[in-house]
């Protein structure tokens, strides 16, 4: 149990285009979800943290109006890059907190990740 | 806030030997302290995870020990294999706060 999904696992767009990526939880409730971006050989940097039904709350230097994320069920958050531009090139993970009480309540889980590539 | 600190950043050992992975962190309120092992490419897996109420935690031959005095805690791998190389995580939470710390690259030598 305890899986999240996160689709597409790579993509490749021109500079100026709009990417979508969609996080799952599987099989718990995620009432927490969370994304991440990852630069080669480094730690996560937390972007922001969504709950279902609310705006989500972005870290500081992140830009809301480029980096859309929608959490509008329990199992499904997006984050959209708009007008992506090379820069914006990096590995983003989502992850999910385990709402449900169930064996794995309050435990993180992570989706496997998208390697974006803007040209 | 919370302030999460790994050592090693990069760690080699012989297939069969066992290696440490240390974390401190700041925040007294952190009670969660997860560990997670991201393979290239891929997202961070929960590997094992430890509660503050709780000193001690072993799953086969991964283990992990807690110091909340110290504010530390540890990661133990035994009797290491090849595909225990990877990044290892750690991370000290309290609600839906999660400090990760910087990362350890472990490698087994076959």
């Amino acid at each position: 149990g305890a899986v999240v999904s996160q689709h597409p696992s790579w993509v490749i767009c021109k500079s100026g285009t709009s990417v979508k990526i969609e996080c799952r939880s599987l099989d718990f409730q995620a009432t927490t979800m969370f994304w991440y971006r990852q630069f080669p050989k480094q730690s996560l940097m937390l972007m922001a943290t969504s709950n279902e039904g609310s705006k989500a709350t972005y870290e500081q230097g992140v830009e809301k109006d480029k980096f859309l994320i929608n959490h509008a069920s329990l199992t499904l958050s997006t984050l959209t890059v708009t007008s992506a531009h090379p820069e914006d090139s990096s590995f983003y993970i989502c992850s999910a907190r385990d709402g449900t009480g169930g064996p794995t309540n309050e435990k993180l889980f992570f989706g496997s990740g998208t390697q974006l590539s803007v040209l | 806030g919370e302030n999460v600190e790994q050592h090693p950043s990069t760690l080699s050992v012989q297939e069969g030997d066992s290696a440490v992975i240390k974390c401190t962190y700041s925040d007294s309120a952190s009670n969660y302290f997860p560990w997670y092992k991201q393979e290239l490419g891929k997202g961070p897996q929960l590997i094992i995870d430890i509660r503050s109420n709780v000193g001690e935690k072993k799953d086969q031959r991964i283990a992990v020990t807690l110091n909340k005095t110290a504010k530390h805690f540890s990661l133990h791998i035994t009797e290491t294999q090849p595909e225990d190389s990877a990044v290892y995580f750690c991370a000290a939470s309290y609600g839906n706060q999660f400090y990760f710390g910087t990362g350890t690259s472990l490698t087994v030598i076959p």
